[in-house]
């Protein structure tokens, strides 16, 4: 019973240069979380969909960062022109339900991005 | 704007003692409270829901309390062992979830 996964597990690219992180979450979640975190800091709040719908991206730059859920298929988390401080973890995190359901999240084990 | 605050300073105590992290939060008060325990280079683990109107939950040698009167949780570890070393977060749902940066616990052998 596979848990979130993320992918690839460690990522560096140059500045300038696209990431694309993967997120497949737990089989029959239909919500998906995206969060930052960097080192001594908190999760930060990224996006979070619903199957081929964003439901609130607040916490994603609105320049370069873009993410989707498609219908099939895992979540991608899409940075483009990646500009070092870019760099940090990101955790994809999965529900059964949205909305303000009591439901805990499931986080995959997280993309680590490194910008030279 | 929401926050949830935790302290940012690592707690350490000694093997089999009780560790209590807090865990205050601004503005209204959440239907209920989360708490996920994370290991370094790993995604948060689930530990414990804590509904508003539930005074005190417990599981195994955890237990988490709500004071909605002081907008405050706190989750505490019995008898704690190394293992439990790590960083516990707090957070709380509305439309999205927020979380606190999260508390150090380092127990001592």
């Amino acid at each position: 019973n596979a848990g979130v996964m993320q992918n690839p597990r460690h990522l560096v690219r140059r500045r300038g240069q696209e990431a694309r992180l993967r997120c497949s979450p737990v089989k029959g979640h239909s919500h998906v979380y995206w969060y930052r975190q960097l080192p001594e800091e908190g999760l930060k709040f990224m996006v979070y969909l619903q199957k081929e719908n964003i439901i609130d991206e607040s916490g994603m730059p609105k320049e370069r960062f873009s993410a989707e859920f498609p219908k099939e298929g895992p979540s991608i988390l899409r940075i483009q022109q990646v500009v070092r401080g870019d760099s940090a973890a990101y955790f994809c995190a999965s529900s059964p339900q949205g909305g303000q359901g009591a439901n805990e999240q499931f986080f995959g084990p997280g993309t680590r991005l490194t910008v030279l | 704007s929401q926050k949830i605050e935790q302290n940012s300073e690592a707690l350490n105590i000694q093997e089999g003692k009780t560790a209590t992290l807090t865990c205050n939060y601004t503005n209204y008060s959440p239907a209920y409270l989360q708490w996920y325990r994370q290991d370094p280079g790993r995604g948060p683990v689930f530990l414990l829901l804590i509904r508003e109107n539930e005074k005190e939950k417990r599981k195994e040698r955890l237990k988490v309390t709500f004071d909605t009167t002081l907008k405050q949780s706190l989750f505490h570890i019995t008898a704690s062992q190394p293992a439990d070393s790590a960083t516990y977060l707090c957070a709380k749902r509305t439309y999205k979830y927020i979380f606190g940066t999260g508390t150090r616990l380092k127990v001592l052998a």
